[in-house]
C-alpha cells in the first residue's frame, strides 16, 4: 500500500497562474481532506469530501476549488494563485465506520505534502 | 471541538519518558481526545486516541483524568526520532474533522 500520495512535491507559481494538486489514496477511504500549513502554525482545513462526488468547505476555502470524481482521488485547484497561498499543502484520508463508540474516524492518514511558492 | 491548551515547547532526555500534557477543560461527553505528531516538514502522524479510559499502543500511552478535563501523552523511552510537534485534539467523531492548534514542540536531547 502506498497510502496517501501527493503530486507534485514542489511547485513555484507566478501570481495569477493556476494549478491543480492531486491527492490519491489506495485505502478505499470515504473521507478525504485538504489542509494548508503556514510556517510555525498548525494545519488549517481548506475543503473536505465525505464521498465520491461530494465536497464541503472547511475553515479557509476562499481561493480554492476541489473535486472528487473518483473515490481514490481528491483534487485541489487554485484558479488564480496569490502570494498569500504560499504554503505547504497536506492531503489526508480516513475511514469512518459510523460508530461513535470507536472513535475511528479521527485517525486520519496524511500525505507527504506539497510545498507551493507563489511569487 | 473543545479548545485544547498545550505548552509550546518541552525538552526530554533521550531514554527517559516524555510526558506531554493537554488541557481540555470544556470537553463534552462525546468528544474523543486524539494525539498526532508532525516530524519536521512531514505530514502529521496519528499516535493514539481515547474517550475516558487510558489507552496504550506500540507508540505511546494516553492517560485521561477521571473528570476528562486533561490528558497526558506518554512516550515511555524517548529517542531522538521522537523530536516533533505533538498535537492534542478534542473532537466528536461525528464532526468528521480535526482542528489542529499550535501543539507542543518536543525536543529530545542526547
Amino acid at each position: 500500500n502506498a497510502g496517501v500520495t501527493q503530486t507534485p512535491k514542489f511547485r513555484v507559481l507566478k501570481t495569477g497562474q493556476s494549478m491543480t494538486l492531486l491527492c490519491a489514496q489506495d485505502m478505499n477511504h470515504e473521507y478525504m481532506y485538504w489542509y494548508r500549513q503556514d510556517p510555525g502554525m498548525g494545519l488549517r482545513l481548506i475543503h473536505y469530501s465525505v464521498g465520491e462526488g461530494t465536497t464541503a468547505k472547511g475553515e479557509v476555502p476562499d481561493g480554492y476549488n476541489v473535486s472528487r470524481l473518483k473515490k481514490q482521488n481528491f483534487l485541489l485547484g487554485l484558479e488564480s494563485a496569490a502570494p498569500s497561498q504560499t504554503s505547504v499543502y497536506f492531503c489526508a484520508s480516513t475511514h469512518w465506520d459510523g460508530s461513535v463508540t470507536s472513535g475511528s474516524g479521527g485517525e486520519q492518514f496524511f500525505g507527504p505534502g506539497t510545498r507551493l511558492t507563489v511569487l | 471541538d473543545a479548545k485544547t491548551t498545550q505548552p509550546p515547547s518541552m525538552d526530554c532526555a533521550e531514554g527517559r519518558a516524555a510526558n506531554l500534557p493537554c488541557n481540555h477543560s470544556t470537553i463534552s461527553g462525546n468528544e474523543y481526545v486524539y494525539w498526532y505528531r508532525q516530524i519536521h516538514s512531514q505530514g502529521p502522524q496519528y499516535i493514539i486516541h481515547g474517550l475516558k479510559n487510558n489507552e496504550t499502543n506500540e507508540m505511546a500511552s494516553l492517560i485521561i483524568t477521571e473528570d476528562r478535563k486533561s490528558s497526558t501523552l506518554i512516550l515511555p523511552h524517548a529517542t531522538l526520532r521522537d523530536t516533533a510537534v505533538y498535537y492534542c485534539i478534542a473532537t466528536r467523531v461525528s464532526a468528521r474533522q480535526l482542528t489542529f492548534g499550535s501543539g507542543t514542540q518536543l525536543t529530545v536531547l542526547p
